[in-house]
C-alpha cells in the first residue's frame, strides 16, 4: 500500500512533549517528511528524516524513522506549534503521498 | 531566496480544462535534481500530492489522477504548468506548486497556493 496514515488529532499541555506519528508500508525505505499548516496558510516545511531541519525551524522540533513508522517529536511545545501535521514520502513506485494530517491542539 | 507563485482561473465550470502556472525565482529547473510539484487541497481536508516535474524533463503523476494530468515545464520563463482535464466539483481545492531540492524528497519552499472552485 502507498498509503500513510496519521491519527487525526493528539493535545498536548503547553511545556510538554508530543509525538505525532505516521505509518506507512515504505518508510524506513524512504524518509517521512513533515509539514505544518496553520489556518489559511500554505504548508510549511520542518522537517525531513532524523533530524534535518530548513533554517527558522526551533530545534525543538525532531524526527526519526524506523520500522514502517515515521515520527516527529516537539519538545517544550509552544502555544504557536498549534496547528495541522502532514508527513509525506515516497512509495515503491518513485511517487509522492501525503498522509491525511494530524491536527495537534496545545492546552 | 526561493519563491513560487501560483496562477490560473479561480472558477472553472465542470468539464472544462484547468490550466494552472506556476511562475518561480531563486532556483533554476536546469539543475540537476531540483524540481516542482503541484499538491491540491480541498477546503478543510488533507493535502494530496498531483505531479512533479524534474530538471531532466522526466515526470511523475499521481496514479489515480494520471489521466487527467500533464505537467510541463518552460525553463526560459522560470514556469511550471499543469493541465488538468474534465474538472468536477471534487477538484475545488487551493493548488500549490512546491519546490524539490535535489538533494531531498521533502518540498522546502511553497508557493501561497490558489484557491479554484468547480461549479457551473
Amino acid at each position: 500500500s502507498s498509503e500513510l496514515t496519521q491519527d487525526p488529532a493528539v493535545s498536548v499541555a503547553l511545556g510538554q512533549t508530543v509525538k505525532i506519528t505516521c505509518r506507512g508500508e515504505n518508510l524506513g525505505n524512504f524518509y517521512a517528511n513533515w509539514y505544518q499548516q496553520k489556518p489559511g496558510q500554505a504548508p510549511v516545511f520542518v522537517l525531513s528524516g532524523e533530524n534535518n531541519r530548513p533554517s527558522g525551524i526551533p530545534d525543538r522540533f525532531s524526527g526519526s524513522t524506523s520500522r514502517k513508522i515515521g515520527s516527529l517529536t516537539i519538545t517544550a511545545t509552544q502555544a504557536e506549534d498549534e496547528a495541522h501535521y502532514y508527513c509525506s514520502s515516497r512509495d515503491s513506485s518513485g511517487n509522492w503521498v501525503f498522509g491525511g494530517g494530524t491536527k495537534l491542539t496545545v492546552l | 531566496q526561493i519563491t513560487l507563485k501560483e496562477s490560473g482561473p479561480t472558477l472553472v465550470k465542470p468539464t472544462q480544462i484547468l490550466t494552472l502556472t506556476c511562475n518561480f525565482s531563486g532556483f533554476s529547473l536546469s539543475t540537476s535534481g531540483v524540481g516542482v510539484a503541484w499538491i491540491r487541497q480541498p477546503p478543510g481536508k488533507a493535502l494530496e500530492w498531483l505531479a512533479l516535474i524534474y530538471w531532466d524533463d522526466d515526470k511523475r503523476y499521481s496514479p489515480s489522477l494520471k489521466s487527467r494530468l500533464t505537467i510541463t515545464k518552460d525553463t526560459s520563463k522560470n514556469q511550471v504548468v499543469l493541465a488538468m482535464t474534465n474538472m468536477d466539483p471534487v477538484d475545488t481545492a487551493t493548488y500549490y506548486c512546491a519546490h524539490r531540492p535535489g538533494r531531498s524528497d521533502a518540498f522546502d519552499i511553497w508557493g501561497q497556493g490558489t484557491l479554484v472552485t468547480v461549479s457551473s
